[in-house]
């Protein structure tokens, strides 16, 4: 049973680009969460989708936005990169209908030069 | 809004010895708790949560922590730590938002360095 896949692992782009992170949920789960953990700090949640919509957002600007997929996968979208954007974005995912803790993948690393 | 405190960053233990990472929170209802670990490099890895119930939770690895709502707190206590152990330890409390679903708010993590 395969766990939460994120790709890619590794990422490195410039201040401006953009950037798309992908994120396969546990199998049997239908949500998906998102947050960045910048170096020596705890992650901090940016958003959280189901049934193909955004739910709950954090404390992120507009350049981050995401998509649910009907197969329940996700995609984080990031415009305008800055240099502090530079973190391991980490994928979750739970289902809503158990109660039960999210799951999280091994997170893909981004670097902005 | 909810918050998790972390007092202590950086924890050295011998290997063998007993182990209590700190963790107090800040939620407005009865919170959903979490002590996740993370290795370098690595994701989350769920060692034990408290929903309701019993105070005293029971997770993997030999881990435990207790909930003491008085104290607004949900410390992670190991009686005797292996070499294995050394990594970062986060303690997170989900906000419930309805439809079954909750977002994790963490702390700032304790990073454990073992002592052989």
């Amino acid at each position: 049973d395969a766990g939460v896949t994120q790709s890619p692992t590794h990422l490195i782009k410039t201040r401006g680009q953009q950037v798309t992170l992908r994120c396969s949920p546990k199998s049997g789960h239908d949500t998906v969460s998102w947050y960045q953990q910048a170096l020596g700090q705890g992650p901090q949640f940016i958003f959280q989708y189901y049934e193909e919509e955004e739910r709950q957002r954090g404390n992120f600007p507009d350049r981050f936005s995401g998509h649910q997929f009907p197969n329940y996968s996700s995609e984080l979208n990031v415009n305008a990169l800055l240099l502090g954007d530079s973190a391991l974005y980490l994928c979750a995912s739970s289902d809503r209908n158990s109660n039960q803790p999210q799951h999280f993948g091994d997170g893909t690393r981004l670097s902005i030069l | 809004a909810q918050s998790v405190t972390q007092p202590d960053i950086h924890i050295t233990v011998s290997e063998g010895a007993s182990l209590e990472l700190r963790c107090n929170y800040s939620y407005g209802a009865t919170p959903y708790l979490f002590w996740y670990v993370q290795s370098p490099g690595q994701g989350l890895q769920l060692l034990l949560k408290y929903f309701s119930g019993d105070t005293l939770v029971q997770g993997i690895k030999g881990f435990e922590a207790e909930f003491k709502r008085s104290q607004s707190s949900f410390n992670l206590r190991k009686p005797s730590v292996h070499w294995s152990d050394a990594a970062e330890y986060f303690c997170a409390v989900g906000a419930y938002s309805g439809a079954g679903s909750y977002q994790l708010t963490f702390g700032k993590g304790t990073k454990l360095s073992v002592i052989p």
